[in-house]
Order: C-alpha cells, then structure tokens, then sequence
C-alpha cells in the first residue's frame, strides 16, 4: 500500500515570498490533516479536512495560510506572505474514518520549509 | 484545555537497558491515548494506542498502559536496542477528534 506522499521535501523561499506544499493521501483515506512541526516541538494541527468539506481550521492563521481539497482527495497548503516564524516541518496525515477518537493517523515525510 | 506533557529529551540509554518515556495528560472525558515514533528521516508512524481506562497498548516490545488515575499513559520498554533510537510523541484525541500532540522525546541508545 502506497504511503502519503509530499511536495516538496525541501524548500528555502525569502520573507514575504508564496509557498505552496502538496499532499497525496493513502488510496480511500476521507479524512486529511495538515500540522505544524516546529524545530523541538510536536506537531500542531493547522486543518483537517473530511473529505472535501473542512472539519477544524481554528488553528489555521488563515491571513497567511489557505489550503484546499478539491475533489476529496490530494490538498495543496499554501502560504502567502510566507513570515520567518513560518520555518518548520509542514506534515501531511491521511486516516480512514473521523468517526472513531481510535483513528490512526498516517503520515507523509514531511517539507521543510527555511524563510531567510 | 487538553493537553500532554512528556518527559524532557534527550534520553540516553545504553542496548539492552530499560526504558521508560514518562506521559500525562489533562482531558475532558475520556480520551483516546497514542505514542508515534518519528525515526531519523522518516515520517511520524503509530507505535501503540490505547483507548479506555486500563487498556495496555503494545507493539514492537514496547508497552504502555492507560492510567486514568493518575492520568499518565508511560511508555516502556524492557530492553532497548539501537534501531530504537527515534523521537517518541505521545498524544491524545477527546471530544473534538483532534490529535493533541507532546512536544517529543529524543532517545538515542548506544551499542
């Protein structure tokens, strides 16, 4: 079975430039989330989505950040203007069903993103 | 809030030795309890769950117990080899089926 993919693995842009990250869930998976990984912390959650419709974006600073998930399935996160403090690790999950608090989240590797 | 504190990192244990990564948590209800392990260049990939008070969660020799308690949710391991070095996140989903993340812990085991 084909893990959750993402684009790219690294990325170095300058402050106030655009950035975009992709994400292809696993094959059947309705729920998607994107998190947050800053330098020594744990992940945050910044969107979740149910297929194509959003569940949680409260974390989401959404003056800067927009992501989407057009026909339920892969999602593009972007950032526009990217800031210094944006600099971390942008994970994509994938899980099959948001109806159980038991469901197991699948990772992607992960994009560095560095904003000089 | 919900919240998970973890033990700080990093931990440095020699093969062989035993092993426990401290875990409590604060949540309303009854939460579903997860330790991930993120190993060098690789994604986040669950290593156990457990999700009612006094379940044990186990897999790969490591184990961890839900104490709802003493709220903590301990991950231990008999003895450590060093393929089991890798930054373990404990977290837990209540409620809003969001995951709540600890900020990690670092265990590099030695030969």
């Amino acid at each position: 079975e084909a893990g959750v993919a993402q684009s790219p693995r690294y990325k170095i842009i300058e402050k106030r430039q655009s950035v975009a990250f992709w994400c292809n869930p696993i094959s059947g998976h309705a729920t998607l989330y994107w998190y947050q990984q800053i330098l020594g912390q744990g992940p945050k959650l910044l969107i979740q989505f149910q297929n194509n419709g959003v569940v949680d974006d409260s974390q989401l600073p959404k003056d800067r950040f927009s992501a989407e998930r057009l026909k339920g399935v892969d999602s593009t996160l972007k950032i526009q203007p990217a800031k210094l403090e944006d600099s971390a690790v942008y994970l994509c999950a994938s899980s099959l069903d948001t109806q159980s608090l038991a469901d197991t989240q699948y990772f992607g590797p992960g994009t560095r993103l560095t904003v000089l | 809030g919900n919240s998970v504190t973890q033990m700080e990192g990093p931990v440095t244990l020699s093969e062989e030795a035993f092993l426990t990564i401290n875990c409590t948590y604060t949540a309303t209800g009854y939460p579903s309890l997860f330790w991930y392990v993120q190993y060098p260049g690789e994604g986040l990939q669950l290593l156990l769950k457990a999700t009612k008070a006094d379940d044990k969660g186990s897999n790969k020799g490591f184990e961890a117990t839900y104490r709802k308690e003493t709220t903590s949710f301990h991950l231990e391991k008999g003895s450590v080899q060093v393929s089991d070095s890798a930054v373990y996140f404990c977290a837990l989903t209540s409620g809003t089926y969001k995951y709540i993340f600890g900020t990690g812990t670092r265990l590099k085991v030695l030969a």
